[in-house]
């Protein structure tokens, strides 16, 4: 069965600062890979999305990686900002099963 | 396009009081899937569904049904509320990829259920 953590639970930082979040799961035979940012009180937004072919994945200030043979995904953070304070939750999806959430990780960005 | 929605956004019942909450995707996408998401229990998956008229179990199922009559809609029934059935609840959506597998996932807003 597959499992998800994330690592740390929370995380507070300068705004300014590059951060690194990071997603582990045990089943290394995944299909893809995603990552969401939930703010309070609202649904879940999706970030990327890796399949399992790639290495990494970029959008704007995000950079998304993954190493299927050590059962890890990170989900770097350039230059943060206060308006990317938020939960950030990875969510695994092996083939012919159903994604897999992390308990996520809570950040937040101190102006 | 709205993407995913979700009625009503929030709502109080009394234990053995029935409801349904209604999800709606427009962007025809096969798969579906209704999660609770607990404070200290993540989201877990309810029940979800593959296509038009098809739905399956997911990790918790006890105390719900649903129903899948029209592509873009999928209903989640409680036909009788337990004070455990207090959540908020998310309806999801994805495309089958070519390889039929799962694609990115699309989240509606949630519905806050209180069980009194």
């Amino acid at each position: 069965k597959q499992e998800v953590t994330q690592i740390p639970a929370a995380l507070s930082v300068p705004e300014g600062e590059n951060l690194v979040l990071n997603c582990s799961f045990t089943d290394s035979a995944i299909y893809n890979l995603q990552w969401f940012r939930q703010d309070p009180g609202k649904g879940l937004t999706s970030l990327l999305l890796i399949q399992s072919s790639q290495r990494e994945q970029t959008s704007g200030r995000l950079n998304a990686s993954l190493d299927k043979s050590s059962g890890r995904s990170t989900l770097y953070i350039a230059a943060s900002q206060p308006g990317d304070s938020a939960t950030y939750l990875c969510a695994v999806n092996n083939y012919g099963q159903n994604f897999v959430f992390g308990p996520g990780t809570r950040l937040s960005v101190l102006p | 396009n709205a993407g995913v929605t979700q009625t009503p956004k929030f709502r109080v019942l009394k234990t053995g009081q029935s409801m349904t909450l209604l999800c709606a995707q427009d962007m025809n996408h096969e798969y579906m899937y209704w999660y609770r998401q607990d404070p200290g229990m993540g989201l877990r998956l309810i029940h979800y569904s593959v296509g038009e008229g098809t739905t399956a179990k997911g990790e918790v199922p006890d105390g719900y049904n649903v129903s899948r009559l029209k592509k873009q809609n999928f209903l989640l029934g409680l036909e009788s509320a337990a004070p455990s059935q207090t959540s908020v609840y998310f309806c999801a959506s994805s495309y089958s990829t070519l390889a039929g597998g799962q694609g990115t996932q699309y989240f509606g807003p949630g519905t806050r259920l209180l069980v009194l």
